[in-house]
């Protein structure tokens, strides 16, 4: 089993549509969420940022983790067709250590 | 604020070729990481380094890749020789320090392909 599960997809949806993109994990020692964002041939930039279990809101955007059920969550409001890329979850246990990453999923907005 | 900086963009090369991938981070990040992503997969920590002293290189394949940062500032990954299936971007990627929280500042990643 990997450290990180995530569905590559492609996940397609029309344009306005509520997004859903989801994680799951293994190491209950991970205490820092990330969701990054990877346009093609681009490198990946962060988007949310989340410490241990809750919900967290920028805009749009809207994080949650679950500690308990080790599942983590990224929801898009009003998808617009710019939204289109691979979203990256990615997680630490904390001080020094490194981000491990799920593989991504490959999202497409329909205009 | 310039980001970081990578070259090259992309490299062609036979196996048991060798290839060396240079990265300048953003100014006064003290926390540099190198990754490697293979098509379709997430980035894979090979190597992070805290000013020019290496936290973190578990996941780096020592027989055949190499990477140093002698001043604390600009890095060099060195893959020799290489295989197939090092095929893959690798990205450079900095942050302030090594904290707790996730920003790390990537490039957009050197592209080597090895036939």
């Amino acid at each position: 089993q990997k450290e990180v599960e995530q569905d590559p997809g492609p996940l397609s949806v029309p344009e306005g549509a509520i997004v859903s993109l989801n994680c799951t994990y293994s190491n209950s020692a991970f205490q820092y969420f990330m969701w990054y964002r990877q346009y093609s041939r681009k490198g990946p930039e962060l988007l949310m940022y989340t410490y241990s279990s809750g919900n967290k809101e920028d805009g749009r955007f809207t994080a949650q983790v679950d500690k308990s059920s080790k599942y983590i969550s990224l929801f898009i409001r009003d998808s617009q067709p710019s939204d289109s890329a691979t979203y990256l979850c990615a997680m630490k246990r904390g001080g020094a250590d490194g981000l491990t990453f799920g593989k991504g999923t490959h999202l497409i907005i329909q205009p | 604020e310039a980001g970081v900086a990578q070259s090259p963009r992309y490299k062609i090369i036979e196996k048991r070729q060798s290839v060396a991938f240079w990265c300048n981070p953003i100014s006064g990040h003290a926390t540099l990481y190198w990754y490697q992503q293979i098509l379709g997969q997430g980035p894979k920590l090979l190597i992070q380094f805290q000013n020019n002293g290496v936290v973190d290189d578990s996941q780096l394949p020592k027989d055949r890749f190499s990477a140093e940062r002698l001043k604390g500032v600009d890095s060099t990954l060195k893959i020799q020789p290489a295989k197939l299936e090092d095929s893959a971007v690798y990205l450079c990627a900095s942050s302030p320090l090594s904290g707790n929280t996730g920003e790390l500042f990537f490039g957009e990643g050197s592209r080597l392909t090895v036939l």
